[in-house]
């Protein structure tokens, strides 16, 4: 595997499930992000970790959790979503929170649907 | 005001063609400046990134900021319908040590044979 990995692809849940997406990063980079991204709005960053420090909740509902093992690895757990939650999550890495953290290596994302 | 603004398109051009995508800003400590393609069902990548003002060519694709108007823009010359994909702008403050990118809307791009 190469670069950013996200599992699932896609995901359809119901508002009382419980999921969690799974990115990894194959870049030894230390800082991870999750974003949200809807039909014609810009991407919304929801959470940063460098070295696997939160250090940015983007005021982000607490339905959503994010956990960071290591560097390597990140997760976004999910419960009682909303419908206004389906989006398309991408995460991302950088080498770490500054300098160079304009360059972004984004996954595939995952297509979450909420029904 | 949004910090970054981004006409969604959709823009349809025939292949041969040189097209412009271009974003505005209001934050003036916005130094870096980048844009990303994304094509469908994928993520974005990063295309070019420029730093303060200027231009900054890549082949087919010319990149220039303009500080002063709070202006940036994507020039693709000879565009082919591989370029056919969504593109982002993306800005970052000077000193920013939070990786926060503001991002635009993104314009959807297709170049027809």
């Amino acid at each position: 595997e190469t670069g950013v990995t996200q599992t699932p692809r896609h995901l359809v849940m119901g508002m009382t499930n419980k999921k969690s997406l799974k990115c990894e990063q194959h870049l030894g980079h230390n800082a991870m992000y999750w974003y949200k991204q809807s039909a014609k709005k810009p991407l919304e960053l929801m959470f940063v970790y460098n070295f696997k420090e939160q250090t940015e909740n983007n005021s982000v509902p607490s339905r959503f959790s994010p956990e960071c093992p290591n560097s390597s690895h990140l997760f976004l757990h999910l419960h009682t979503l909303q419908p206004e939650d389906s989006a398309l999550y991408l995460c991302a890495s950088s080498q770490d929170t500054a300098g160079l953290s304009y360059e972004q290596y984004f996954g595939p994302g995952t297509r979450l649907t909420v029904t | 005001q949004k910090e970054v603004e981004q006409d969604p398109g959709p823009l349809s051009v025939p292949e041969g063609a040189i097209v412009s995508l271009n974003c505005t800003y209001s934050n003036s400590a916005f130094q870096y400046f980048m844009w990303y393609r994304q094509y469908s069902r994928k993520g974005p990548e990063l295309l070019m990134y420029t730093y303060s003002s200027g231009n900054k060519e890549d082949g087919r694709f010319t990149a220039q900021v303009d500080k002063s108007s709070k202006y940036i823009s994507l020039f693709i010359r000879d565009s082919q319908p591989s370029d056919s994909a969504t593109y982002l702008c993306a800005m970052s403050d000077r000193g920013s040590t939070l990786g926060r990118l503001y991002f635009g809307r993104g314009t959807q791009l297709t170049v027809w044979p």
